[in-house]
């Protein structure tokens, strides 16, 4: 089983759409969550840290189930500028609190 | 503030020599991190280091590769007698803090192997 699993996409959505993303991670012993956007191979830009209590921020909202080790993002009214790879990312947790382990990515498209 | 500084962008070098690729921290950060992009994969840790120390080298290839971050100047990832399966995009990242922070990119290193 991989670290950090995403759905496979790609995602293809009109403008405005809303559109969700899910993450399951397997190690318990991480303590920090994040989502990340990756556009055209270039570096990981943070997107948002995601709390047990769920946050937001403008038109994206983050949820963290640690019970069930599972992530959420999600983007309301879509952009074209939203169009990029979305990472799940966790840390290792433990003696490895530095290490982020990545998800391969869910590829977004927004069309006009 | 200036971010994540990496050098040189983008770097072609023959099979058997020497590959450094450089990172500057954003100010105010000393943990640095490196992460490695192979093509069509994901990123993978490589190395975990504050000035002067190694944290955790648990993503480093038991060969040929090295990282430092010393008192003054750059963190430096070294790779010795590279070969075609090295060539990949490697990304920099830090933090203020190594706990449970928010690490921060820099725009990677492109490594070509002929």
């Amino acid at each position: 089983r991989k670290e950090v699993e995403q759905d496979p996409g790609p995602f293809n959505v009109p403008e405005g759409a809303t559109v969700a993303f899910n993450c399951t991670y397997s190690n318990s012993a991480s303590q920090s969550f994040f989502w990340y956007r990756q556009d055209c191979r270039k570096e990981p830009k943070l997107l948002m840290s995601v709390y047990s209590s769920g946050n937001e921020d403008g038109r994206f909202t983050a949820q963290l189930n640690r019970a069930s080790q599972y992530i959420s993002l999600l983007i309301r009214d879509s952009k074209l500028s939203d169009s990029a790879t979305y990472l799940c990312v966790v840390n290792a947790g433990g003696t490895s609190y530095g290490k982020l382990t990545f998800g391969q990515g869910t590829i977004l498209t927004v069309h006009p | 503030n200036a971010g994540v500084m990496q050098n040189p962008r983008h770097l072609v070098r023959r099979r058997g020599q020497e590959a450094r690729l450089r990172c500057s921290p954003m100010k105010g950060h000393s943990h640095v991190y490196w992460y490695r992009q192979l093509p069509e994969e994901g990123l993978k840790f490589m190395v975990y280091l504050q000035k002067e120390n190694i944290i955790d080298e648990s993503g480093m290839p038991k060969e040929r590769f090295s990282a430092e971050f010393p008192k003054e100047g750059p963190s430096i990832l070294r790779i010795q007698q590279v070969v075609r399966g090295d060539s990949a995009a490697y990304f920099c990242a830090s933090s203020p803090t190594g706990i449970q922070a928010e690490q921060y990119f820099g725009p990677g290193t492109r490594l070509t192997v002929t």
